[in-house]
């Protein structure tokens, strides 16, 4: 298995500003994505970090509202911009691991609140 | 495509009754099917996984899964809950695009009456 914590666990934020959130994991990992959990729904995949280059999004995300970097194996940001109360959500980090081509893990997750 | 629709959004049961959630898939090609379970205001714990082998999988927490080509089901359950079950269960499977990320169903909320 995989360590992977996200930074911050929990935000309020106001409305048009931006946060940055942070993935950290304890392991090699071939894939990293970003997922996005509404309230009381499932998850949703915005992107999937690649090392090195652009993410590739989703349908229905796009770069300039939730730029993501991915500069090396076990790091990634993903950043809400102009954040609205619409984008209130948990985000979730999740990644596959080196040798395991099935198996995804997810971080604890940060819960934002935007007023 | 792949996908996953799970039958019952809110499923209540008494401690040390029966635990069945649903789960269909769709796919074209045999799937990958998992069960995410995530406990309040924590991210997901796999519970376990279908990869092809045996169709009767057992994960952590006396929890296991059968895969039924014939139904396209891959229905949870648990022979006896506990208060501690009390969580939102995922069912997803992977698709088969470049990354083979996971789509996740809707969830099933378990609620355990003492």
């Amino acid at each position: 298995s995989a360590v992977i914590s996200q930074k911050p666990s929990r935000d309020i934020c106001q409305r048009g500003t931006s946060l940055t959130i942070q993935c950290q994991v304890d392991s090699q990992v071939t894939m990293m994505f970003w997922y996005r959990q509404q309230p009381g729904q499932s998850l949703t995949l915005i992107a999937t970090a690649n090392q090195g280059s652009e993410a590739t999004y989703e349908s229905g995300f796009v770069i300039d509202k939730f730029p993501i970097s991915r500069p090396n194996l076990t790091f990634s940001t993903l950043t809400v911009s102009n954040m609205s109360p619409e984008d209130s959500s948990i985000y979730l980090c999740s990644v596959r691991l080196a040798g395991e081509v099935n198996e995804q893990f997810f971080g604890p997750g940060t819960r934002l609140t935007v007023l | 495509a792949q996908s996953v629709t799970q039958l019952g959004s809110h499923v209540s049961v008494s401690e040390g009754a029966l635990v069945l959630l649903r789960c269909n898939y769709s796919s074209s090609v045999p799937p990958y099917l998992f069960w995410y379970v995530q406990y309040p205001n924590q991210g997901l714990q796999l519970l376990l996984k279908y990869t092809s082998a045996a169709t009767l999988v057992k994960g952590i927490n006396g929890f296991e899964a059968e895969f039924k080509k014939s139904e396209t089901s891959f229905h949870l359950t648990k022979p006896s809950a506990h208060m501690s079950d009390a969580a939102e269960y995922f069912c997803a499977v992977r698709g088969m695009g470049g990354a083979n990320n996971l789509f996740f169903g809707t969830g099933t909320r378990l609620t355990v009456i003492p």
